[in-house]
């Protein structure tokens, strides 16, 4: 099993609709969780970090953690074409040390 | 504010040579960390420097290496490249453990 899970995708969705990205993690004692935003040839942009269960919202995004089903996911509202990107999941480890990535989610805004 | 710098941007190399990677983290920041990138896949972790001590370190071979001076800046050295090497190779800092990292634009290495 790998340590961070997430479907590469293409995930596409049109313009205007709820883009819903999905991430697991096999570490029970993982602290702290962060999604990235990456487009072609550049590298990753921080969107959110949420460390406690329950939802977290910063404009059109929403992060959501349940530590007990080791779940973690990222809604985007009102999804534009420039949403398209991959989405990196991104949980850290050892009390601090070491980000574990995932594979990415390749999102695909279709106007 | 200036962000993660890293240099240089592109680089091409060929087997057997040596690379010297370098990186300033944001002005603050006192932790690095270095990741490899290749196309298709998520940032593999290579290390993590905090205070000038290596925190963390991948699952990557002793080829590897790097370093964090007393001003917080990194540098990551690779020996005996090999083809597999070529990658996008980021650095990233953040304040302390477990926070936020914030990355670089990348060094871009092409080994032939």
């Amino acid at each position: 099993q790998k340590e961070v899970e997430q479907n590469s995708g293409p995930l596409s969705v049109p313009e205007g609709a709820i883009a819903s990205l999905n991430c697991t993690y096999s570490d029970r004692v993982s602290q702290s969780f962060f999604w990235y935003r990456q487009y072609s040839g550049k590298s990753p942009e921080l969107i959110m970090s949420i460390y406690s269960n329950g939802d977290k919202e910063d404009g059109r995004f929403t992060a959501q953690l349940n530590k007990a089903s080791q779940y973690v996911s990222l809604l985007i509202r009102d999804s534009q074409p420039s949403d398209s990107a991959t989405y990196l999941c991104a949980v850290n480890k050892d009390y601090g040390q070491n980000f574990v990535f995932g594979p990415g989610t390749r999102l695909s805004v279709l106007p | 504010d200036a962000g993660v710098t890293q240099s240089p941007t592109h680089l091409i190399k060929t087997r057997g040579q040596h690379v010297t990677l370098r990186c300033s983290p944001i002005s603050g920041h006192k932790s690095v960390s270095w990741y490899q990138q290749v196309l298709g896949q998520g940032p593999q972790f290579i290390f993590q420097y905090y205070e000038k001590e290596e925190r963390g370190r991948g699952n990557f071979p002793d080829r590897f290496s790097a370093r964090q001076f007393p001003n917080y800046s990194s540098e990551l050295n690779v020996n005996a490249l090999l083809l597999g090497d070529s990658a996008l190779y980021l650095c990233a800092s953040s304040t302390d453990l477990g926070q936020p990292q914030h990355f670089g634009d990348g060094t871009r290495l092409s080994i032939l």
